[in-house]
């Protein structure tokens, strides 16, 4: 199985400030033959199902604000809230689809500073 | 617009069975591969299944292979989860997830609610 990991397991960040969350996977999750990185990132906030945000590591769902982004290849991905928003306060999680079982991240929760 | 609503939640003694749905809406459900994910309380997410649109391709996290089985039916835009041999490390909100459109689209891009399943005596 793939094993990802991400880092920090909580963040406080002030309003308006950039907010940074890491994601490793145990293997690369890059399918050379396409180019593609088998990633995708969720939001969650309390008492709601989880929100899908990025997929293909770095494509933002439709919706989705542009102070999101998502990057990063292989084995290492960042997901980035470049000013951060109150309405951003929840539980971001990654999540491998390369291959079954996907697996996810044990998730960071993000807070106002 | 997409709608997944699951039912079927509730209390179960350990070794019991449960029976979960997934009523799809909004969406050309035969067209879409479907995925059931849990959250155990205060937990992270844990993807458990996930089938083919056409229901000949399914796959198991160890941790339900063998006493849990997915299934659809397409004419009735309808997801299920028949779980048995249930333990208390199953008790959690079980989700249901629309896969991505293409065949290895394996990101959820719409979710239901969630049901609560509890294993208890």
């Amino acid at each position: 199985d793939i094993v990802m990991t991400q880092s920090p397991d909580s963040l406080a960040v002030s309003l308006g400030e950039r907010a940074t969350i890491n994601c490793k996977s145990s293997q690369s999750v890059l399918y050379r033959s396409n180019n593609k990185n088998y990633l995708g990132w969720y939001q969650q906030k309390p008492g709601q199902p989880p929100k899908l945000l990025i997929y293909w590591a770095s494509t933002r769902e439709s919706g989705v604000p542009d102070r999101f982004s998502g990057s990063g290849s292989g084995t290492d991905f960042t997901l980035t809230i470049s000013s951060l928003q109150a309405e951003d306060v929840a539980v971001y999680y990654c999540q491998q689809y390369y291959s079954t079982p996907r697996t996810f991240g044990q998730g960071t929760k993000l807070e106002i500073k | 617009q997409v709608q997944l609503v699951e039912s079927g939640g509730g209390l179960v003694q350990p070794g019991g069975s449960l029976r979960l749905s997934c009523a799809a809406s909004g969406f050309t459900f035969s067209d879409y591969y479907m995925s059931w994910i849990r959250q155990a309380p205060g937990k992270g997410l844990e993807w458990i299944s996930y089938i083919s649109s056409s229901g000949s391709s399914i796959y198991y996290a160890d941790s339900v292979k063998g006493r849990f089985t997915i299934s659809r039916d397409n004419a009735k835009n309808s997801l299920y989860l028949q779980m048995n041999s249930l333990r208390a490390e199953d008790t959690a909100v079980y989700y249901c997830a629309r896969d991505g459109p293409g065949s290895w689209d394996g990101y959820n891009d719409y979710w239901g609610q969630g049901t609560l399943v509890t294993v208890s005596s």
